[in-house]
């Protein structure tokens, strides 16, 4: 399974924008690119996914460096309850179907 | 709507005993998942059903752990023999269908641990 790359944590500020680093070198091209997080004491929960194009969505930017090799997940203004660890996960392009986790990156969001 | 549930949400239990942990999923969901985490871990996958049928065990570490969704919705855990190191939180994720862009949805998770 390709592997991806992440700082083990990072902080911000409450209200300011968040990018966060995900490098993934060997990914292939048919892997897609998810992210999920996880707050404390809960499950994980889906973020944004992709696979060449940047996307949006209501929670999330994700922009996809232009060789796939690396990308980021930005969160436009933090707020506290942005706070958690953050995966970044490749799913291959065959027939699995589950998620392989890293130990992602700890988001501290100061108020 | 529900999401998905999980019980127990704590159990505790000796050495060599036998546990089973339950995972109820968003309704009309056919494919069901099963990771564990350990302290400081991100989530690691065990197995994997698209409706009935286990379709990537892969994950199972031995032939303790054994999963089964009978009719296609609920899903039980199956630990025989428990040891120390199978303390950690079992989480439940389910989705619509299977595919590479299909959100999967986590329960909160059951905490296990084995004194």
């Amino acid at each position: 399974d390709a592997k991806t790359t992440q700082p083990n944590s990072m902080e911000s500020n409450e209200e300011e924008p968040v990018h966060l680093p995900c490098n993934h070198s060997t990914i292939s091209g048919t892997d897609y690119i998810h992210w999920y997080r996880q707050l404390p004491s809960q499950g994980p929960e889906y973020v944004i996914h992709g696979l060449t194009s940047n996307v949006n969505n209501r929670m999330a930017s994700l922009a996809i460096a232009e060789d796939r090799k690396s990308s980021t997940l930005i969160l436009h203004r933090a707020t506290l309850r942005d706070a958690a660890v953050y995966y970044c996960i490749l799913r291959p392009g065959g027939a699995t179907n589950k998620l392989i986790f890293g130990t992602g990156t700890l988001l501290a969001v100061q108020p | 709507g529900a999401g998905v549930s999980q019980t127990p949400s704590n159990k505790v239990t000796e050495k060599g005993k036998y546990v089973e942990l339950r995972c109820d999923p968003i309704s009309g969901h056919t494919a069901l998942y099963w990771y564990r985490q350990s302290l400081g871990q991100g989530p690691e996958f065990l197995i994997y059903f698209q409706g009935t049928g286990a379709a990537d065990d892969s994950g199972l570490p031995n032939d303790r752990f054994f999963a089964v969704r009978p009719e296609g919705s609920v899903s039980t855990l199956k630990i025989q023999r428990t040891e120390r190191g199978d303390s950690a939180v079992y989480l439940c994720a389910s989705s619509l269908t299977a595919g590479l862009g299909i959100e999967q949805f986590f329960g909160p998770g059951t905490r296990l641990t084995v004194l």
